[in-house]
């Protein structure tokens, strides 16, 4: 039962652009955290926002969410050959106890 | 620091053996998980506990039992491996009623 869906499901930019990653979803959330995975490693949380806020920054993150499109953003600005990695959204997905819903992923390859 | 270890980054196994993944987190945290991770299907979640003793069936729960006798530790059980059951399996752990879960590195299981 998928409930985000990353878009697109890869992108390939130059080292020092932006890379933006989007997140659609389906029912009614609490919050949408984002994950970062290295290949062949376990995930890292990078962020959450909330239903009732509509930006979040974390360094050179920027996350944006707008609920009456069920959908998220995340941006990564200034991006570096270390953020090669696959970006999951993760919803709460409300009624469903403590559990989260991750999407399938973007993988993103930052070229030097 | 928070911590997630998994007992084993590589294994592999026969059809039919009985397989043990073992998971334990230094954070006291109540709530853990078991995924599966496999290529476009993002990770599915197989089984979840709340507390000692206690287990949640995910979304894929067949195939596989879960023990946590401990607090710190979450063992997933493959009773009888079968060649499906090849993909990287994580753990995560997390405190009730909060939003991040912590992970593990991952076991990458080859039943052949």
């Amino acid at each position: 039962s998928q409930q985000g869906e990353e878009d697109p499901q890869a992108l390939s930019i130059q080292e020092g652009e932006n890379a933006t990653m989007n997140c659609s979803y389906k029912t009614s959330i609490n919050n949408l955290q984002w994950y970062r995975q290295n290949s062949g490693r376990g995930l890292v949380h990078l962020i959450l926002i909330r239903s009732n806020e509509r930006e979040k920054h974390s360094g050179r993150l920027r996350v944006t969410l707008d609920t009456s499109k069920k959908s998220s953003s995340l941006l990564i600005t200034a991006s570096r050959a270390a953020d090669t990695a696959s970006y999951f959204c993760a919803t709460d997905a409300r009624g469903r106890d403590d559990k989260i819903i991750f999407g399938k992923g973007t993988r993103l390859h930052i070229l030097p | 620091d928070v911590k997630v270890t998994q007992s084993s980054r590589y294994l592999v196994k026969r059809t039919g053996e009985k397989v043990f993944l073992e998971c334990v987190q230094d954070m006291d945290h109540e709530n853990m998980f078991w995924y599966r991770q496999d290529p476009g299907l993002g990770l599915r979640l197989i089984y979840f506990s709340y507390d000692v003793k206690m287990k949640e069936k995910g979304d894929i729960p067949e195939g596989y039992s879960v023990s946590r006798e401990k607090k710190e530790r979450f063992s997933l059980i493959l009773e009888s491996a079968s060649t499906n059951q090849t993909s990287m399996y994580l753990c995560a752990s997390k405190k009730p009623s909060t939003d991040t879960q912590y992970f593990g590195p991952g076991t990458r299981l080859t039943v052949l």
